[in-house]
């Protein structure tokens, strides 16, 4: 398939690390975040989503955490597999509607 | 579950030529996007549709570029005289958001667009 993300910031990591991936967003006015994973040839797939009224959420093996002083988000990945590898896309939300993507981090998971 | 469906996966086409993208959302999202992204680039946003009608149109790069959506539900970006810098990946998604509302977009796996 069609690689994305080839001049991505990159991430490697070994199979059964945690992994951070970090993202920081633009709008202080901003009250809804979200995580997406796009593996080669494929659409983004949510992951996770925030709200600004929480700093932080679990879901199955992942977290994120918000931290709206410094306008910073983060995903953890807790025990890296090899199906983590994929570019990772943080997206912020002013209500309702528009979405504003960031650029990509590119994971890889080193077997 | 049906997610949200593409067609076609694949386009070549000559520069010049005319092209027709077709999304179907999934059934009830009031809210549909199209997003065009190049090799090594982030998502960029052209068209957000509410229903059938399109609040936020800021993001189509020119003239050439239309989108219309009717019933609520399938969508169509066309693009007229497709030159080699349309060549991408064009994204489509769908969600329940509104206005106010705040809901994760859906995406469908692209069309992806080649012209020669």
């Amino acid at each position: 398939g069609e690689s994305v993300g080839l001049h991505l910031p990159t991430l490697s990591v070994q199979e059964g690390d945690n992994s951070i991936i970090n993202c920081a967003y633009s709008n202080s006015a901003s009250d809804y975040f979200i995580w997406y994973k796009q593996e080669s040839g494929k659409g983004p797939q949510f992951i996770i989503d925030i709200r600004s009224n929480m700093d932080k959420r679990q879901g199955q093996r992942v977290t994120v955490l918000l931290n709206k002083t410094v306008k910073h988000l983060s995903l953890q990945i807790a025990a890296t597999q090899p199906g983590d590898s994929a570019v990772y896309f943080c997206a912020e939300n002013t209500g309702g509607f528009k979405t504003i993507f960031g650029a990509g981090t590119r994971l890889f998971v080193k077997a | 579950g049906a997610g949200v469906s593409q067609s076609p996966s694949n386009k070549v086409t000559e520069k010049g030529k005319d092209v027709e993208l077709r999304c179907d959302p999934i059934s009830g999202h009031t809210a549909l996007y199209w997003y065009r992204q190049s090799l090594g680039q982030g998502l960029e946003f052209l068209i957000y549709f509410q229903g059938n009608s399109a609040p936020d149109k800021s993001g189509l790069p020119s003239d050439r570029f239309s989108a219309e959506r009717t019933g609520g539900s399938v969508s169509t970006l066309t693009i007229q005289r497709t030159q080699q810098e349309d060549s991408a990946v064009y994204l489509c998604a769908s969600s329940l958001a509104g206005q106010g509302i705040n809901q994760p977009q859906h995406f469908g796996d692209g069309t992806r667009l080649s012209i020669l």
